[in-house]
């Protein structure tokens, strides 16, 4: 069965540097997004991705966070000055087309911020 | 906005009692209703989904969920749960339309003792 696949699992991080959290959504899906799960708390939206633009953004999306598809098969978040609050765990999903609303998820990747 | 409630936090079982777990959503129109369900160390399954239709839907490994649109809830069953069941179920709503981002549930963490 296709899978969502994000890298690395599990990465830790000074305050203030920046990291890039890779995803490999399904191949022949379309829509792209990007969750976040605070410990303790709901999963929580960020961001959807779709026709090589953001179609959807939460308030917690601001400008330290931006997403790119750079080829045909990856899709990345990067946080661009990480702060203590950005420790969570985060999820990627991909689905397929209009209507579905399947939305399928990778595993996750910790991010620790120090 | 929708919310998504989920009244139990840890739901502990043994072998073969059954399940229903409680998920009510707040949102006036038309939504589109999920469960999923994290395996330990695994990432998020679809169990099982409303569009439209039979309001009683069924999933995989048994589960089954009823939507009820006068109560806004979508409750979780299963008859005869297993230990392999013991996992984090998370319900999630997306608005009909054009959104697509997911609205999630804060989990309940079943466990099932053998």
């Amino acid at each position: 069965e296709p899978e969502v696949t994000q890298t690395p699992s599990h990465q830790v991080t000074q305050m203030g540097q920046e990291v890039i959290l890779r995803c490999v959504p399904i191949s022949n899906h379309l829509y792209f997004y990007w969750y976040r799960q605070i410990l303790g708390q709901k999963v929580e939206f960020l961001v959807s991705f779709y026709n090589n633009e953001i179609s959807e953004k939460s308030e917690i999306f601001d400008d330290q966070f931006s997403v790119e598809r750079p080829d045909g098969s990856n899709f990345t978040l990067k946080i661009r000055s990480t702060k203590l609050e950005d420790s969570a765990m985060y999820f990627c999903a991909s689905s397929d087309r209009t209507g579905t609303d399947i939305q399928y998820f990778g595993a996750g990747t910790r991010l620790s911020v120090l | 906005a929708q919310s998504v409630s989920q009244h139990n936090h840890h739901v502990i079982l043994s072998e073969a009692a059954s399940l229903e777990l409680g998920c009510n959503y707040s949102y006036g129109g038309t939504v589109n209703l999920f469960w999923y369900v994290q395996y330990p160390g695994q990432h998020l399954q679809l169990l099982l989904k409303y569009f439209s239709g039979d309001p009683l839907v069924k999933g995989i490994k048994g589960f089954e969920a009823e939507f009820i649109k006068s109560k806004f809830s979508f409750n979780l069953r299963k008859p005869s749960v297993q230990w392999s069941d013991t996992a984090e179920y998370f319900c999630a709503v997306t608005a009909g339309g054009s959104a697509r981002q997911l609205t999630f549930g804060s989990g309940t963490q079943l466990t099932v003792l053998p």
